[in-house]
């Protein structure tokens, strides 16, 4: 099992672009969750699913979409990239609520 | 509210015994987990603890909650260089989705 993979690993973006960052797990995990992690901060939770077609707004959500519809896939999208959204994001997977697989991370900049 | 606390920086010598300290407020929480973060990489998880549950060992690592004052530690025995990295404490209840509350991480240094 490749576990959870995330791509990029890093991107650079400006003000007002928009993109969305990939998150992609083979061990056939109900939930999944997106979070940000900033200096000082801990991480934060954006959104999260607990399953192909329901997702729920975690503590940051504001400037955020996703879409679940499949298991496999949970993909981060920023309409519209703000600086305020410079951080590294980690996707994680659980099958069981409890064991969260976190994957490599993407590193972003937003100039 | 939930608010999960942890001191920014532990160092230690290698072969000594590795402390790491954390206060929750939830009294909620379900599950209480230590993961740990190497340079560049995403978090793996070390352990976790029932709220119900008192001490945890597992090979080096031993975990003791204290419910009443909110309390949670993490102790790693045999500290090795390859124990440097940051170990944030987290939160957790049951239902609504994977809700983790994670501290702001220690940084345990290990030095020879």
């Amino acid at each position: 099992n490749a576990g959870v993979t995330q791509t990029p690993k890093f991107q650079v973006l400006k003000t007002g672009q928009s993109m969305t960052l990939q998150c992609a797990q083979d061990m056939n995990h109900e939930y999944m969750s997106w979070y940000r992690q900033d200096p000082g901060m801990g991480l934060r939770l954006i959104h999260y699913s607990v399953g192909a077609g329901i997702t729920d707004q975690g503590e940051v959500p504001n400037g955020y979409n996703v879409s679940r519809s499949t298991t496999e896939d949970f993909p981060l999208r920023l309409l519209s990239a703000a600086p305020s959204q410079t951080s590294v994001y980690f996707c994680a997977s659980s099958y069981d609520r409890l064991t969260q697989y976190f994957g490599p991370g993407t590193r972003l900049l937003v100039l | 509210g939930e608010d999960v606390e942890q001191s920014l920086f532990l160092s230690v010598r290698e072969g000594d015994s590795s402390v790491i300290n954390c206060t929750y407020t939830d009294s909620s929480s379900t599950y209480l987990y230590w993961y740990k973060q190497e340079p560049g990489a995403g978090l793996q998880l070390l352990t976790y603890i029932f709220s119900n549950m008192d001490m945890k060992q597992d090979q080096r690592l031993t975990v003791l909650l204290n419910k009443k004052d909110k309390h949670l530690s993490l102790r790693i025995a045999d500290t090795q260089t390859g124990d440097s990295a940051i170990y944030f404490c987290a939160e957790g209840i049951t239902g609504g989705g994977n809700k983790l509350t994670f501290g702001t991480g220690t940084q345990l240094k290990v030095e020879l």
